[in-house]
């Protein structure tokens, strides 16, 4: 069972525009939900973290949970050519374990 | 500010060999992750270490996988006999207390190609 699923991309949009990237998850369980952001040969770094349905902001990102259709997205703003890497959403039912999405990479075009 | 260290950051080795990849989580934490992410696709759960113990492990993590906190400072994981599908991205994550998500830091990761 494919337990968090991605838009693969990838996604390419020109500078300023507003990006929006997407997962839904399968397991009723999960609470809580990441994005990362990954640049190449990286490790993960955590961009926005959510627990349980409701939006969260940051800056230019926007993370949104609904929890009874199980979909989760990223809203970037005013995107910027910096921004471009692979996004990751995660989620977990506990606290150890983290279950990844494929990533979406994302290009931003100056 | 800290962060997890790992090395090597590329490691080559031959089918049926054993390789340690190694780590050094940020300082004060007390739980620590593999992670591995075959080139393409997804991250992927490992296995998860506190107190000298394994708490949770995936169904990857099988015998010819292990984990070992040698001293105060490294955490390392050890393929036993590599397989060609083991190449892929290790990535090892602390974090200082093992319940908030947000705290869970990734290192840069090991490459490990199997020839």
């Amino acid at each position: 069972q494919k337990e968090v699923e991605q838009d693969p991309g990838p996604l390419s949009v020109p500078e300023g525009a507003i990006v929006s990237l997407n997962c839904t998850y399968s397991n009723s369980a999960f609470q809580y939900f990441m994005w990362y952001r990954q640049y190449s040969r990286k490790g993960p770094e955590l961009l926005m973290y959510t627990y349980s349905s409701g939006n969260k902001e940051d800056g230019r990102f926007t993370a949104q949970v609904d929890k009874s259709s199980k979909y989760i997205s990223l809203f970037i703003r005013d995107s910027q050519p910096s921004d471009s890497a692979t996004y990751l959403c995660a989620s977990s039912g506990s606290a150890r374990q983290l279950t990844f999405g494929s990533g979406t990479q994302l290009t931003v075009l100056p | 500010e800290p962060e997890v260290t790992q090395t090597p950051s590329h490691q080559v080795t031959q089918m049926g060999q054993e390789v340690i990849l190694r780590c050094v989580p940020i300082s004060n934490h007390l739980y620590f992750y593999w992670y591995r992410q075959i080139l393409g696709q997804k991250v992927e759960f490992l296995v998860s270490f506190y107190n000298n113990e394994i708490s949770e492990k995936s169904e990857i993590f099988d015998d010819q996988f292990s984990v070992e906190r040698p001293d105060g400072s490294n955490f390392t994981l050890k393929i036993r006999s590599t397989k060609l599908e083991d190449s892929a991205m290790y990535f090892c994550a602390s974090s200082p207390s093992g319940i908030r998500l947000d705290e869970q830091y990734f290192g840069p990761g090991t490459r490990l190609t199997v020839t």
